[in-house]
């Protein structure tokens, strides 16, 4: 079974502070996505890394930034945190293209 | 503008009748199409997927059908069960099948 281990169930912070979500996977699979759920909006990709140092905006991308320095981990940074990036993020790996993407458990951030 | 678009928020089922739950996309270069289920404080889990060249596939009491021309899919539960209860995402990639668009969400409920 994959293994998708997001550092923080929850996770409180407040505004301005840089904050840190850590991705870990234990299957070498290629690709790493960060999505973000809100309610009334499904889930909203934010970047995404087909391999290693690389990466691509999503959707979403703006106040956040990614790094991916080996495989098995993806970190999503929020640069200076705001109150509306209050949500639950969402990390997902997948071997690699028209494969499925599996999905850890979530962190809920709240920026207070 | 929703690429992929799940009309329904929510859906009402007894137990041991048939489940559908439909989804329909916009964009005519979707390849690969996904559905997921979601329980509260968990991450999504992966269900059943489709690729554009069939028009069916089965997984047990799930089936998901696919119709390109109306640009429309839908997901079967035979028998539904009270454990099926929980949020249905519907999600669709292009042809390179890594970044994925997802629908908003139908929720399931079904009573014993």
């Amino acid at each position: 079974d994959v293994k998708v281990t997001q550092s923080s169930r929850y996770l409180v912070k407040r505004t301005g502070e840089k904050v840190f979500l850590e991705c870990v996977q234990d299957m070498d699979h290629e690709n790493m996505f960060w999505y973000r759920q809100d309610p009334g909006l499904g889930l909203r990709l934010i970047y995404f890394s087909y391999d290693v140092k690389m990466k691509e905006k999503g959707d979403i991308p703006e106040g956040y930034s990614v790094s991916r320095e080996k495989k098995e981990r993806f970190s999503l940074i929020l640069e200076s945190a705001s109150t509306n990036q209050t949500s639950m993020y969402l990390c997902a790996t997948q071997f690699r293209g028209n494969q499925p993407q599996h999905f850890g458990d979530g962190t809920r951030l709240s920026i207070l | 503008d929703q690429q992929v678009k799940q009309n329904s928020p929510s859906l009402s089922v007894q137990e041991g009748r048939i489940s559908i739950l439909n989804c329909d996309y916009t964009n005519s270069m979707f390849d690969y199409f996904l559905w997921y289920k979601k329980y509260p404080a968990e991450g999504p889990t992966f269900l059943i997927s489709i690729s554009s060249i069939k028009d069916k596939n089965e997984d047990g009491r799930f089936t998901v059908f696919l119709n390109k021309s109306a640009k429309h899919l839908s997901l079967h539960i035979v028998p539904s069960q009270p454990g099926d209860s929980a949020v249905y995402f519907c999600a669709a990639s292009d042809q390179a099948g890594t970044a994925l668009i997802f629908g908003k969400g139908t929720t399931l409920s079904v009573s014993s």
